[in-house]
């Protein structure tokens, strides 16, 4: 399989709880913000999304929290399941006009059963 | 389906040799970027491109080469110059100010 997150901080849940993993983003000016959840070997799928005009955003099961004054973005996964089990990374984008967007280096969520 | 294809999906390359991944989209986007993606790392920009025709220098471009002829497509070359060029490469488009599609990804590995 990819090598891919090795070396990643890890966080590991107990099947059904909630699962926060948190990413701190680099730029204050930064308007637009993504979550991602990569699978071993796979390209990343979008999770969830969320505007600098907002604080938090629900989605099916996925909560993203946004608090701008520490530069802190947070993604709640609620009842974890064996199939979240995956890399987890946050992406800004800068607003610069270029598109050039920054990743955070991810988290790995192990789901136990 | 729209989307981003990537090929191939494994790569080997000789010492010397020059490699050519493909990306495809259909999702009729202006954007499109190379990433390249380490153990440990945060995606890192190779090259990008907003329009057709026009192609810019990401934050490790060393050793890689790009073109955008068509809107659909953006491959990209790595070059024997590219000192240490396994890795796992992934493909991105975006319209805009938004979500920004990934495929699927290539890995490259150096023999």
């Amino acid at each position: 399989g990819e090598s891919v997150g090795l070396h990643l901080p890890t966080l590991s849940v107990q099947e059904g709880d909630n699962s926060i993993i948190n990413c701190a983003y680099s730029n204050s000016a930064s308007d637009y913000f993504i979550w991602y959840k990569q699978e071993s070997g796979k390209g990343p799928q979008f999770i969830i999304d969320i505007r600098s005009n907002m604080d938090k955003r629900q989605g099916q099961r996925v909560t993203v929290l946004l608090n701008k004054t520490v530069k802190h973005l947070s993604l709640q996964i609620a009842a974890t399941q064996p199939g979240d089990s995956a890399v987890y990374f946050c992406a800004e984008n800068p607003n610069s006009g270029t598109y050039k967007y920054i990743f955070g280096t991810g988290t790995r969520l192990k789901v136990l059963a | 389906d729209g989307g981003i294809t990537q090929s191939p999906k494994y790569l080997f390359r000789k010492e010397g040799q020059n490699v050519t991944l493909s990306c495809e989209q259909n999702l009729n986007h202006d954007a499109m970027y190379w990433y390249r993606q380490d153990p440990g790392q945060g995606l890192r920009l190779i090259y990008y491109s907003q329009i057709v025709n026009d192609f810019q220098k990401g934050d490790i471009a060393e050793g890689y080469s790009v073109s955008r002829e068509k809107k659909e497509s953006f491959p990209l070359t790595v070059t024997s110059a590219q000192k240490n060029p396994t890795a796992f490469y992934l493909c991105a488009s975006t319209l805009g100010s938004g979500e920004l599609f990934f495929g699927e990804g290539s890995r490259l590995t150096v023999l």
